[in-house]
C-alpha cells in the first residue's frame, strides 16, 4: 500500500527563522510526483512546491526549497526567513495515478 | 473561471437528510477529483473523473455517496440518508490531466450532520 507520514503534528519557529518540515513516504512506483500543500484556515490547498520523482534536483521556489531523498524515500520542506503569513497547515502529499495520497499534515506556527 | 469553485460552503444536515454538493472547475479542465477530509486528518480520495467518465469511485465509502458530471464540467457529489460520520469537508480539486502539474483545489464544504 502507498503512505504518506508526516512525523510532526505541530511545529513552531521564529519569525524570520528557518524551519523544515519532516515527510516520509511508501510506494513501489517509479514515477511519481511530490507535493507539499499549504492549508489555512479558509481551507483551500495551495499548492507550494512540487518534485518529479525521476528528477535528481530538489525543487526550489522562492524561500521554500526541498530535499528530496529518493533511496530513503525523504521529503522533506525548508521554509527560509519565515513570515506570519506562512502559518498554517502543511501536507506533504504523493500523486500515483492521479489519486493524491496525503500525510496527516502538520500544523506550522510562526512567533512574531 | 479563476478558480475551483465549491458551494454551499457550509451545511448544516439533519441525519437522514439527502445533501448535495456542488463543485465548479476551471473552464478547461479535464480532470475532476472528490476529496474527504475529516477534521484534523488530511484528505482521502473519494473519486475521479475524466471529462464525464467516472474512471475511479473506489473511494466512495458507501452507496449512499454518488457523484456526477454530467456535460464534463460542473459536478456533483450527492450523500444520501447522512449520517453523523459524514460530517467533513469535502474538497473539490481539477487539472488539466497531466499527472504531476499540482491541482487547483476549492475551498470546501463543510458539512456537519447533527
Amino acid at each position: 500500500a502507498q503512505t504518506v507520514t508526516q512525523s510532526q503534528p505541530e511545529m513552531s519557529v521564529q519569525e524570520a527563522e528557518t524551519v523544515t518540515l519532516s515527510c516520509t513516504y511508501d510506494t513501489s512506483e517509479s514515477d511519481y510526483y511530490l507535493f507539499w500543500y499549504k492549508q489555512p484556515p479558509s481551507r483551500q490547498m495551495i499548492l507550494v512546491i512540487r518534485q518529479e520523482a525521476y528528477k535528481q534536483q530538489n525543487a526550489t521556489e522562492n524561500r521554500f526549497s526541498v530535499n528530496f531523498q529518493k533511496a530513503a524515500k525523504s521529503f522533506s520542506l525548508k521554509i527560509s526567513d519565515s513570515q506570519l503569513g506562512d502559518a498554517a497547515m502543511y501536507f506533504c502529499a504523493m500523486d500515483s495515478n492521479y489519486q493524491l495520497i496525503w500525510g496527516a499534515g502538520t500544523k506550522l506556527i510562526i512567533k512574531p | 473561471g479563476a478558480g475551483v469553485s465549491q458551494s454551499p460552503r457550509y451545511k448544516v444536515a439533519k441525519r437522514g437528510q439527502d445533501v448535495a454538493l456542488r463543485c465548479d472547475p476551471i473552464s478547461g479542465h479535464v480532470s475532476l477529483f472528490w476529496y474527504q477530509q475529516a477534521l484534523g486528518q488530511g484528505p482521502e480520495f473519494l473519486t475521479y473523473f475524466q471529462n464525464e467518465a467516472q474512471l475511479d469511485k473506489s473511494g466512495l465509502p458507501s452507496d449512499r455517496f454518488f457523484a456526477e458530471r454530467p456535460e464534463g464540467s460542473v459536478s456533483t457529489l450527492k450523500i444520501q440518508r447522512t449520517q453523523q460520520e459524514d460530517s467533513a469537508v469535502y474538497l473539490c480539486a481539477s487539472n488539466f490531466d497531466r499527472a504531476g502539474d499540482g491541482y487547483t483545489f476549492g475551498s470546501g464544504t463543510r458539512l456537519t450532520v447533527v
